[in-house]
């Protein structure tokens, strides 16, 4: 089972809107509604901030939300602040053996 | 609170074994799922290994399977990884994690700090 593709990279300045993408197929990201993202910043635990595409858990910001279209997820962060600065994973459910996958991982730079 | 509290990390030898344990508190170990998750040095995040609430179904990935055996103790509150013929690209950060419900859910809403594993002669 390979990694769901995210790209590697993505910036912006303080205030603006910023979109990370998780491709996968219709195997995983595109036949269930099991996606979740995580917040990592290194060294500490990662953090879930949307399950099931599009549900924020409690405590989480409003400033991010998730999407899906055919077999693309997409994480988006409005109001991008500095403490949004982090490495941002998607995982998804797989109906291959192995259950569950994650995305390659984007590193989020605030400008 | 939820915590969870990962043990049993260091160097260890290629081929050799080593166990790691996650403790649990602040919630009911036995109604919720659990998976162990690894990070090896500037990668990515990688499933490891996932155990359904009551141990009825565990799934590994491709690149443990075989090797890597999860379980647990729920009169323990404790969740565990035994991992025997270790390899050089098993070197990672091992994280234990909840899941949302109880194996199903396949989403992660608390997470341990981490176990360091190194796999080196």
């Amino acid at each position: 089972q390979s990694a769901l593709t995210q790209p590697a990279s993505v910036s912006g300045s303080p205030g603006q809107s910023i979109t990370i993408s998780c491709a996968g197929t219709s195997s995983d990201v595109g036949g269930y509604n099991y996606v979740s993202w995580y917040q990592h910043h290194p060294g500490k635990a990662p953090k879930l901030m949307i399950y099931d595409v599009s549900n924020r858990p409690s405590g989480v910001s409003n400033r991010f939300s998730g999407s899906k279209s055919g077999n693309t997820a997409s994480l988006t962060i409005s109001g991008l602040q500095a403490e949004d600065e982090a490495d941002y994973y998607c995982s998804s459910y797989t109906s291959s053996s192995t259950l569950y996958v994650f995305g390659t991982g984007t590193k989020v730079t605030v400008l | 609170q939820v915590q969870l509290v990962e043990t049993g990390g260091g160097v260890v030898q290629p081929g050799k074994s080593l166990r790691l344990s996650c403790v649990a508190s602040g919630f009911t170990f036995s109604s919720y799922g659990m998976y162990w998750v690894r990070q090896a040095p500037g990668k990515g995040l990688e499933w490891v290994a996932v155990i359904w609430y009551d141990g009825s179904n565990k799934y590994y990935a491709d690149s443990v399977k075989g090797r890597f055996t999860i379980s647990r103790d729920n009169s323990k509150n404790t969740l565990y990884l035994q991992m025997n013929s270790l390899r050089a690209e098993d070197t990672a950060v091992y994280y234990c994690a909840r899941d949302l419900c109880g194996g199903s859910c396949y989403s992660n809403d608390y997470w341990g700090q981490g176990t360091l594993v190194t796999v080196s002669s």
